[in-house]
């Protein structure tokens, strides 16, 4: 069940700044930590971004994640062909208690 | 750094049973949490349950009535068992590490996937 909401795509030009939103309620983003996947054509999804703003190791700090009250947004700064892929925001659901996915976001590099 | 390996049978048939395990390697199967995602065709994901080797586990609500989960440590595997499946439970099947907790939680080391059709 996708009780976080995405847009369906997003694309940029090489270089470009874009945002990927995620929105939910106060059961989750509101109340708990987001994480974003990302997952590249035909390959297992792979952790982008935890609670909220922390990158794993070996994520370009082109990446970086917020949050404000039921929403979160990931950005991508300097657009590269690599980063064509799908993202997925997630977070705990203290009603549904259940750990919720996003719709997913279809990035696109023009 | 763990690597994870989904195996099982790539079709089963409806109102039959779906069992796939996943084998672990470069670490032991006690210092996780155990997840499981699937993917159904085209779409997004969705999370089906996780389990630490020492019994306490989380499953999905919508299948949790389905649903079991085991760690086998001496094979540093663990398996998951979805009973009367239908063409609903069709997708890919990755396993994956869970560290953090419910609120915390995230999915940071992930299988390759195994691909799992309901059909007769």
């Amino acid at each position: 069940q996708s009780v976080l909401t995405q847009p369906p795509s997003a694309s940029g030009t090489p270089g470009q700044r874009i945002t990927v939103s995620c929105s939910g309620s106060s059961s989750n983003i509101g109340s708990n930590t987001v994480h974003w996947y990302q997952q590249l054509p035909g390959t297992a999804p792979k952790l982008l971004m935890y609670s909220t703003n922390q990158r794993p190791s070996g994520v370009p700090d082109r990446f970086s994640g917020s949050k404000s009250g039921t929403s979160a947004s990931l950005a991508i700064s300097g657009l590269q062909s690599e980063d064509e892929a799908d993202y997925y925001c997630a977070a705990w659901d203290d009603s549904l208690n259940a750990q919720v996915f996003g719709t997913g976001t279809k990035v696109t590099v023009l | 750094q763990v690597q994870l390996q989904e195996s099982g049978p790539g079709l089963v048939k409806p109102s039959e049973t779906l069992s796939l395990t996943c084998s672990v390697s470069g670490d032991s199967v006690t210092r996780y949490y155990w997840s499981w995602i699937r993917q159904p065709p085209g779409k997004g994901l969705e999370w089906v349950g996780y389990m630490y080797y020492g019994g306490s586990s989380n499953y999905n609500p919508s299948l949790e009535s389905r649903l079991s989960m085991s760690v086998d440590t001496s094979k540093n595997q663990f398996s998951l068992r979805l009973t009367s499946v239908t063409a609903a439970d069709t997708a890919i099947y990755y396993c994956a590490t869970f560290f953090g907790g419910n609120i915390y939680g995230y999915f940071d080391y992930w299988g390759q996937g195994t691909v799992v059709t309901v059909s007769s």
